[in-house]
């Protein structure tokens, strides 16, 4: 079945520094991605959809200067929390459809906290 | 928009039945559920793209009235496995491959 891999699982950094998550599908090409945000106990939130090749779009409300979104091929889409700060601390979770298999693949998500 | 899911929490006995709501106020392409595991990411169960579409994944299956903008997820002869937080995700018309998700069914099934 379709696979998404996502790095690293668990990342911890200080207040003011920057983060980057790699989400990539092993088995399949993604020409879409899509970035959620998880609070616990909440929801997953749509943060943004990210397109090779193209600027991702972002959901209102999310800032795209902060979370900057790179799709540089068909298998990688990357996350960068820059300048993070506590209130970001989270579980950060992307997935990608296989057009084979109906429904879409999360990677097994990043929880990320910032001190 | 955020579909509205029912009930926020369940409680079973293994064997026992339930049945989990999910509505929207916007026009669907498609309902997705999936469950998700304390900690872990959300798995995907099954899609439902047609109106009074059902299927079924063993002992789970859904329905989705395409006109009432409605789906539910049946859980049957529950087991313990089936513990966790059901999601349901809704794909607009006007937004096709976002899912929207609802807040989430927590599940506990006992022995």
């Amino acid at each position: 079945g379709a696979v998404v891999s996502q790095h690293p699982s668990r990342v911890i950094c200080k207040s003011g520094t920057s983060v980057k998550i790699e989400c990539r599908s092993l088995d399949f090409q993604a020409t879409t991605m899509f970035w959620y945000r998880q609070f616990p106990k909440q929801s997953l939130m749509l943060m943004a959809t990210s397109n090779e090749g193209s600027k991702a779009t972002y959901e209102q409300g999310v800032e795209k200067d902060k979370f900057l979104i790179n799709h540089a091929s068909l298998t990688l889409s990357t996350l960068t929390v820059t300048s993070a700060h506590p209130e970001d601390s989270s579980f950060y979770i992307c997935s990608a459809s296989s057009s084979g298999v109906g429904g879409y693949t999360f990677g097994s998500g990043t929880r990320l906290t910032v001190v | 928009q955020q579909p509205v899911q029912s009930p926020q929490a369940v409680i079973l006995r293994e064997g026992e039945d339930a049945v989990i709501n999910c509505s929207s106020s916007k026009a669907l392409y498609s309902v997705h559920w999936y469950r998700q595991k304390h900690g872990e990411a959300p798995v995907f169960l099954m899609i439902l793209l047609k109106g009074g579409e059902q299927k079924g994944h063993e002992k789970i299956s859904a329905s989705f009235n395409e006109k009432k903008q409605q789906s539910s997820l049946y859980l049957t002869a529950s087991q313990l496995s089936y513990s966790g937080t059901y999601f349901c995700g809704t794909e607009g018309t006007d937004s096709w491959g976002k899912l929207q998700f609802g807040a989430g069914t927590q599940v506990v099934v006992t022995p």
